[in-house]
């Protein structure tokens, strides 16, 4: 079945770094577009990046557009979110989703904490 | 951009029918397809909604979505309610590079 596992949460000072990745198995990982998604404590669903199916194309929402990078590695099934200048507002709970327009599937989560 | 504006939350009894809107802020509902999602708490979001009124398989028939360009909203409509379907529930679009989430209604079945 479809498993989206992502790793490499944590808590990180307040202009810190961090690298999150999603490991997919179960589908076609090479011919569908990857998103990263976000949910604050408490708060609603926002959604962060894209990266299209073979790499070419990346969107970023304007909340961390010149802060975070989208990538994939197809040859692992791999998808990773390189986070850098990191804010007290990007505290939240990561998902990976695959999909194109919208998100088919999801993965658990990975709860990043911007703290001092 | 166009943003999706839900009520923050509902409330119904078991067996009964209750409607969720999702209106849009600018351009046409009907520009770009709507999903919706449910997320149970501590779980991740599922799609009980795509293309505007498919439903995925194994969600039940009584799930289902519908545009109306009158109102420039989209609504899912959830009938027979369980208690099962006590749930956070999110619609979403995309315009050419965003993808855009309403803020979410929490749905109360009591």
């Amino acid at each position: 079945q479809v498993q989206l596992v992502e790793s490499g949460g944590g808590v990180v000072q307040p202009g810190g770094s961090l690298r999150l990745s999603c490991a997919a198995s179960g589908f076609t990982f090479r011919t569908y577009g990857m998103h990263w998604v976000r949910q604050a404590p408490g708060k609603g669903l926002e959604w962060v990046a894209f990266i299209h199916y073979n790499g070419d194309k990346k969107y970023y929402a304007d909340s961390v557009k010149g802060r975070f990078t989208i990538s994939r590695d197809n040859s692992k099934n791999m998808l990773d979110l390189q986070m850098n200048s990191l804010r007290a507002e990007d505290t939240a709970v990561y998902y990976c989703a695959a999909g194109i327009e919208w998100f088919d599937y999801w993965g658990q989560g990975t709860l990043v904490t911007v703290s001092s | 951009n166009f943003m999706l504006t839900q009520p923050h939350s509902v409330s119904e009894s078991p067996g009964k029918t209750v409607t969720i809107s999702c209106t849009r802020s600018s351009g046409s509902i009907a520009s770009s397809y709507v999903q919706w999602y449910q997320q149970r708490p501590g779980s991740s979001p599922t799609t009980v909604i795509y293309e505007d009124n498919q439903r995925p398989s194994g969600v039940p028939d009584r799930f289902s979505g519908s545009i109306d360009s009158s109102s420039n909203s989209a609504s899912l409509t959830i009938s027979g309610l369980k208690t099962e379907d006590e749930a956070d529930y999110y619609c979403q679009s995309y315009d050419t590079i965003n993808r855009i989430f309403g803020g979410g209604t929490k749905l109360t079945v009591l």
